[in-house]
């Protein structure tokens, strides 16, 4: 119940294109939805977060879509740009009232070709 | 604004060897964590502090791992003895709080080879 799933694993998009990473969750309790951006030998970086009173935020070219429904979130990557290329990870934890602790999804390795 | 500063980048050690590894969070952030990221995967939290106390150590292998966080600003983290599967990248993070206000802040990692 502790799980976050993500997938695929790895992804390859042309430039321009539209990158697309999903994420699924079990436990009904979580109330706040990150996407962390990490490139190699640096630590996570906060990249768009969500709540689940909306089902979709939107921040430049990055854009999170929520299904509270179905338990899925998904980060979309528009007009994908080589600078893009990194390993994404989703997260999920309880908010406000308690440890803030994140659950990490396994992580997306995003390779934008020129 | 000076981010989470962690030493050392890297070390390597013989497995039985005892390590630690420092982190100095951001100015003002009261909540610290200590993550375990293992090649190929997400970030596991260790230990989560608020200020110097511990809020959350249910994922520490208590038996090797240590961890402080003294005048709740810098923390260390001790592996006593090391094993091979302790080769990771060990990540600390800091924000404001841990409920209001949520970003985790992580810095750059300190990886660890166990030979």
């Amino acid at each position: 119940q502790q799980q976050v799933k993500q997938s695929p694993q790895s992804l390859i998009v042309q430039k321009g294109g539209i990158s697309i990473i999903n994420c699924a969750y079990e436990n009904t309790a979580f109330d706040y939805f990150p996407w962390y951006q990490q490139f190699p030998g640096k630590g996570p970086a906060l990249l768009i977060a969500i709540r689940p009173d909306v089902s979709e935020k939107k921040e430049g070219r990055f854009t999170i879509s929520f299904n509270k429904s179905a338990k899925q979130f998904s980060l979309h990557i528009m007009d994908s740009q080589p600078g893009d290329s990194a390993t994404y990870f989703c997260a999920a934890s309880r908010g406000s009232g308690n440890t803030g602790k994140l659950i990490f999804g396994q992580g997306t390795t995003l390779q934008v070709k020129p | 604004e000076a981010g989470v500063a962690q030493s050392p980048r890297y070390k390597i050690i013989e497995k039985r060897q005892s390590v630690a590894f420092w982190c100095n969070p951001i100015s003002g952030h009261a909540t610290l964590y200590w993550y375990q990221q293992i090649l190929g995967q997400g970030p596991k939290l260790l230990i989560q502090f608020q200020n110097n106390g511990v809020v959350d150590d249910s994922q520490l292998p208590k038996d090797r791992f240590s961890a402080e966080r003294l005048k709740g600003v810098d923390s260390t983290l001790k592996i006593q003895p090391a094993k091979l599967e302790d080769s990771a990248v060990y990540l600390c993070a800091s924000s404001l709080d841990g409920t209001g206000e949520m970003t985790q802040y992580f810095g750059p990692g300190t990886r660890l080879l166990v030979l």
